[in-house]
């Protein structure tokens, strides 16, 4: 089946550096890609959806300098946390849908701790 | 704003028992889509409901979506520790591809 891999799954930086993380649709064509947070024991929150080729367009409340989006190719989107800080720390994950029948598929996530 | 809401927030039962978890909606959704979220990974897709009222099964789970297309329920028949995970329903709003997510149901199995 399809598969959406992300890369790093696990990353560790200092505050104020910036983190980017991928997304990438391994064997199929992903024009659009979403992003979310989830913390700890908490739901997935819609961050923004990435256009191929576009400007993401981004979620209510979420900084969109602050969070770099850009889906250069069909099949990687990546996220730049920018001037990262410790309530910046968490989960984030990318989905993708995929044919036949637009099937979401998630990648594997990606932890952010900035300490 | 739109919200998806599940319960119970958290269920442990024995294993072989039944459990159940409950998706609202506050407005009408297009379909509404199942996910399981072992411990520490990422949500797997389960199933997807396109029809008002429809039921599915997949082996020990169960899937209906409410008539008004606001509601949807997942049972599980004689649990298996390999059931444990969060639970989630999702869903997009008609005109609006993008999902929500429910509020989740964390099962836990007591062997």
């Amino acid at each position: 089946g399809a598969v959406v891999s992300q890369h790093p799954s696990w990353v560790i930086c200092k505050s104020g550096t910036s983190v980017k993380i991928e997304c990438r649709s391994l064997d199929f064509q992903a024009t659009t890609m979403f992003w979310y947070r989830q913390f700890p024991k908490q739901s997935l929150m819609l961050m923004a959806t990435s256009n191929e080729g576009s400007k993401a367009t981004y979620e209510q409340g979420v900084e969109k300098d602050k969070f770099l989006i850009n889906h250069a190719s069909l099949t990687l989107s990546t996220l730049t946390v920018t001037s990262a800080h410790p309530e910046d720390s968490s989960f984030y994950i990318c989905s993708a849908s995929a044919p036949p029948g637009n099937t979401i598929y998630f990648g594997e996530g990606s932890w952010l701790t900035v300490v | 704003g739109q919200q998806v809401m599940q319960i119970p927030q958290y269920q442990h039962v024995q294993e072989g028992e039944d459990f159940t978890t409950y998706c609202n909606s506050s407005t009408t959704l297009s379909n509404i889509q199942w996910y399981k979220q072992r411990p520490g990974g990422h949500p797997v897709f389960l199933i997807q409901l396109v029809k008002s009222g429809e039921v599915k099964k997949q082996k020990r789970l169960t899937f209906q979506f409410g008539e008004a297309k606001k509601n949807s329920s997942l049972h599980i028949t004689a649990t298996q520790t390999t059931d444990v995970g969060t639970y989630f329903c999702a869903g997009p709003y008609f005109g609006n591809e993008k999902l929500t997510f429910g509020t989740g149901t964390r099962l836990t199995i007591i062997p």
